[in-house]
């Protein structure tokens, strides 16, 4: 079955580090994988997406993602982290050949930005 | 465009009320989804749909939750008799029909049971 791992459920940065968040997906071939930002008391909001075009993939708000597939690992960064990042972050997959765009989520990274 | 829309945003009812959580996918999306998030369980698919037909119920947790798509523009998701149990944020989010396009969700109703 396809799954999804976040390492790390949270992560603490100073404003302006370097912010990665780890995604570790399992399945038997590269299959379409998203970002999704949460924000207190919203819903999810899409972030990036990889859908085969290319292995870098930016996103909004300077969030870029890399897709390994060696790694099996689809890792999101932003250079230099900003207190309004401070939200959780989800990775889902959408496995290739599942139909019906159904996603698979992690359990999520809660990110914490201090001054 | 209007994003998806969820009402209400906030309910607070006692046990074994009845709730309905509605919700209006976005214009010409063919799936819409329902979600449940809790702290211990995180995000659980509840059921999905596609061009208004129910495709996979199995993450309804008990028969006391039911969900319908009347039409293309409105949902809903009922719980009866409501427990405390089933306090959480519901969420819908609904997609495009092409393989690989993003779910879109709405901003979630914050249901608890008292």
């Amino acid at each position: 079955a396809q799954s999804v791992t976040q390492l790390g459920s949270h992560v603490s940065v100073s404003e302006g580090a370097l912010v990665l968040l780890r995604c570790n997906y399992s399945s038997s071939v590269p299959p379409y994988l998203f970002w999704y930002v949460q924000y207190p008391n919203q819903g999810l909001q899409l972030l990036l997406k990889y859908t085969s075009a290319a292995t870098l993939v930016k996103g909004i708000n300077g969030f870029e993602a890399e897709f390994k597939k060696s790694e099996t690992s689809f890792h999101l960064t932003k250079p230099s982290a900003h207190m309004s990042d401070a939200a959780e972050y989800f990775c889902a997959v959408s496995p290739f050949g599942g139909g019906y765009n159904k996603l698979i989520f992690g359990a999520g990274t809660r990110l914490a930005v201090h001054p | 465009d209007a994003g998806v829309i969820q009402s209400p945003r906030h309910e607070v009812t006692e046990m074994g009320q009845e709730v309905t959580l509605r919700c209006k996918p976005i214009s010409g999306h063919d799936y819409l989804f329902w979600y449940r998030q809790t702290m211990m369980r995180g995000l659980e698919l509840l059921i999905y749909f596609n061009n208004n037909v129910p495709i996979d119920d199995s993450g309804m947790p008990e028969d006391r939750f039911s969900a319908k798509m009347p039409n293309a523009s409105f949902s809903t998701l009922k719980i009866q008799p409501s427990e405390p149990r089933d306090s959480a944020v519901y969420f819908c989010a609904s997609s495009l029909r092409q393989v690989g396009q993003p779910q879109h969700f709405g901003d979630g109703t914050r249901l608890s049971i008292l």
